[in-house]
């Protein structure tokens, strides 16, 4: 089955600063990638996402980049705000099941 | 749009008892629907998968007989935790896919379960 690696499983930076959380994972089948932020106590919610036909994507101060050769794809954050602060999940899809990554604790400090 | 409700969003209950959390999909019909178990600063663990009018998918290590699942139409699954322990404490979130099939998952907000 799937297997995907999340790093760093904490990060913390300054207001402003810019953050990156990177995901790699295993089944080269696997063509959908989406990016989750959960606050706590409260559902996860998808920030961006991307298909294997895509290298890159961007909304507003969010970006995924995708390297399927690699087998790696990551969330890029600029511009870093308080409110970012919260659990980021990256997620792989190929067969039937998704699978997620164990998650990045981002702490955004004023 | 892409709204999935959860109910309850929280309950407390006795060891051996059973308790059953609904999961909708208020304006699109799910095909699919996943149940996840979270614990405390973990990622989310799934559980089974549920298709409409079929029995449901488990994942290894989870108890069909314990943890029952229906998908009795495209837009409700539940799910029941059957004679509870303490151990079965968690934070249990469904989500349900369109039938778009673009993948796309939209989750419910959970319900905390206490089992004392």
């Amino acid at each position: 089955g799937e297997n995907v690696e999340q790093h760093p499983s904490t990060l913390s930076v300054q207001e402003g600063d810019s953050a990156v959380i990177k995901c790699t994972y295993s089944d080269s089948a696997s063509n959908y990638f989406p990016w989750y932020k959960q606050e706590l106590g409260k559902r996860p919610q998808l920030i961006i996402d991307i298909r294997s036909n895509v290298g890159e994507k961007k909304d507003q101060r969010i970006a995924v980049t995708l390297n399927k050769t690699a087998k790696h794809f990551s969330l890029h954050i600029t511009e870093t705000q308080p409110e970012d602060s919260a659990v980021y999940f990256c997620a792989a899809r190929g067969s039937y099941i998704p699978t997620f990554g164990r998650g990045t604790s981002l702490i955004v400090h004023p | 749009g892409a709204v999935v409700s959860q109910h309850p969003s929280w309950v407390i209950c006795k060891s051996g008892t059973s308790v059953k959390i609904e999961c909708r999909s208020l304006d699109f019909q799910a095909t699919t629907m996943f149940w996840y178990r979270q614990f405390p600063k973990q990622s989310l663990m799934l559980m089974a998968t549920s298709n409409e009018g079929s029995k449901a998918t488990y994942e290894q290590g989870v108890e069909k007989d314990k943890f029952l699942i229906n998908h009795a139409s495209l837009t409700l699954s539940t799910l029941t935790v059957t004679s509870a322990h303490p151990e079965d404490s968690s934070f249990y979130i469904c989500s349900a896919e369109g039938t778009r099939h673009t993948y796309e998952q939209y989750f419910g907000p959970g319900t905390r379960l206490t089992v004392t």
